[in-house]
């Protein structure tokens, strides 16, 4: 059973600051792994998408890297500003039953 | 394009009562979701519907949740009756192709958050 792990549970950083979010997964067998965001009272809404064969993706100030044979991935968001206050979820897609495993998040708050 | 709707937003209940969620996901999606997030952890997948059919429903505790997603758009989620630690979001999603192992995003509504009392 997949078992996904995001370290730290909460992070608080001052406005400009660059943003580090770990991910951790068991079961290297994965076919695709995710970054989403969820604001409150919100749903998710993907940031990254990073394939099985890729190492990492960028979108603007987002960078995401992939080391699927120990199992991590890790979300970079450069200058941080308070609009990115949220909670950063990881997301891994078995390539068995391609079923999601989510991990707990990454509550993020960026003070001005 | 319009986004997954789900509704209520909110509810309260007391243990033992029913209740029923409703999710319209964006149109012509094929596979729709549900999810289960309680505070504090990530969303725990319940079921999965593609087109009008059931592809997975292993972890839905059938006992006292069932699901329909009749013709294949909207979607009910029913809890029959309510536990105290049935607390929690209830995420809809959707995806626009078929293929499980394709690699399209989930698109998320934005909950409904049960309180049961």
């Amino acid at each position: 059973k997949q078992e996904v792990t995001q370290i730290p549970a909460a992070l608080s950083v001052p406005e400009g600051e660059n943003l580090v979010l770990n991910c951790s997964f068991t079961d290297s067998a994965i076919y695709n792994l995710q970054w989403f965001r969820q604001d409150p009272g919100k749903g998710l809404t993907s940031l990254l998408l990073i394939q099985s064969s890729q190492r990492e993706q960028t979108s603007g100030r987002l960078n995401a890297s992939l080391d699927k044979s120990s199992g991590r991935s890790t979300l970079y968001i450069a200058a941080s500003q308070p609009g990115d206050s949220a909670t950063y979820l990881c997301a891994v897609k078995s390539a068995d039953d391609y079923k999601l495993s989510f991990g707990a998040g990454t509550t993020v708050t960026v003070r001005a | 394009e319009a986004g997954v709707a789900q509704s209520p937003r909110y509810k309260i209940i007391e243990k033992r009562q029913s209740v029923a969620f409703w999710c319209n996901p964006i149109s012509g999606h094929a596979t729709l979701y549900w999810y289960q997030q309680i505070l504090g952890q990530g969303p725990k997948l319940l079921i999965q519907f593609q087109n009008n059919g059931v592809v997975d429903d292993s972890q839905l505790p059938k006992d006292r949740f069932s699901a329909e997603r009749l013709k294949g758009v909207d979607s009910t989620l029913k809890i029959q009756p309510a536990k105290l630690e049935d607390s929690a979001v209830y995420l809809c999603a959707s995806t626009l192709r078929v293929t499980p192992g394709g690699q399209e995003t989930q698109y998320f509504g934005p909950g409904t958050r049960l309180l049961v009392l």
